[in-house]
């Protein structure tokens, strides 16, 4: 199975900073890295696919890079609705793995 | 506007079965992977199941295989999830989602989940 690790596990950051989310996978695959909000008691949202591809209605402050075994979520100016949980998953060999998540918080 | 609406969460002994629902709306069923996800209390995202379009492949994570078994019924516009012989680490919140394809250097497979459903909560007490 391909382990996704997540870092940082929790963040804490205020209202316009940029924010940057860390994945790395145990093996390599390219691009098929999908990057996920949610926000407490509801489902996750698709935020980027792909590794770097914006989900249609997405905000163009997130972003997603990498390939490979290395991926980042950026969020360039961060707002007051940003604040949730992030997940990293890969979609390239089943199971399709999760990372662990990453609280982002206010500070 | 595209809505998938699980349903058939509750309350079950450990041993016990459980049908899970989803009813999706807004697009053609048939034409998409679906998959089921799902979430322990306070803890991260598990990946179940896959289903082909047709129902002709399916994918199991290891912890579930030979209890769990994800169906569909395009005629029925329904995605099902037969739960048996539930244990307490199966207590979780199970969405279920859309799937898209995505192609990168030839080939092409299920890549991403783009639709959720709100989820239902299956508690198993022992």
């Amino acid at each position: 199975d391909i382990q996704m690790t997540q870092s940082p596990s929790s963040l804490s950051a205020s209202v316009g900073d940029r924010v940057t989310i860390s994945c790395r996978a145990s093996q390599s695959f390219s691009t098929y890295l999908n990057w996920f909000q949610q926000k407490p008691g509801k489902a996750p949202r698709l935020l980027i696919y792909a590794a770097s591809n914006l989900q249609s209605g997405v905000p163009s402050r997130f972003s997603g890079s990498g390939s490979g075994t290395d991926f980042t979520l950026t969020i360039s100016t961060l707002q007051p609705e940003d604040f949730a949980t992030y997940y990293c998953q890969q979609s390239y060999s089943t199971p399709y793995t999760f990372g662990q998540g990453t609280k982002l918080e206010i500070k | 506007e595209v809505q998938l609406v699980e349903s058939g969460g509750g309350l079950v002994q450990s041993g016990g079965s459980l049908r899970l629902s989803c009813a999706p709306s807004g697009f053609t069923f048939s034409s998409y992977w679906m998959t089921w996800v799902r979430q322990a209390p306070g803890k991260g995202l598990e990946w179940v199941a896959n289903i082909k379009q047709d129902g002709s492949e399916k994918y199991y994570v290891d912890s579930v295989k030979g209890r769990f078994t994800i169906s569909r019924d395009n005629a029925k516009n329904s995605l099902y999830l037969q739960i048996n012989s539930l244990r307490a680490e199966d207590t979780a919140v199970y969405y279920c989602a859309r799937g898209r394809l995505y192609c990168s250097g030839g080939r092409c497979s299920l890549g991403y989940f783009d639709h959720w459903g709100q989820g239902t909560l299956v508690t198993v007490s022992s």
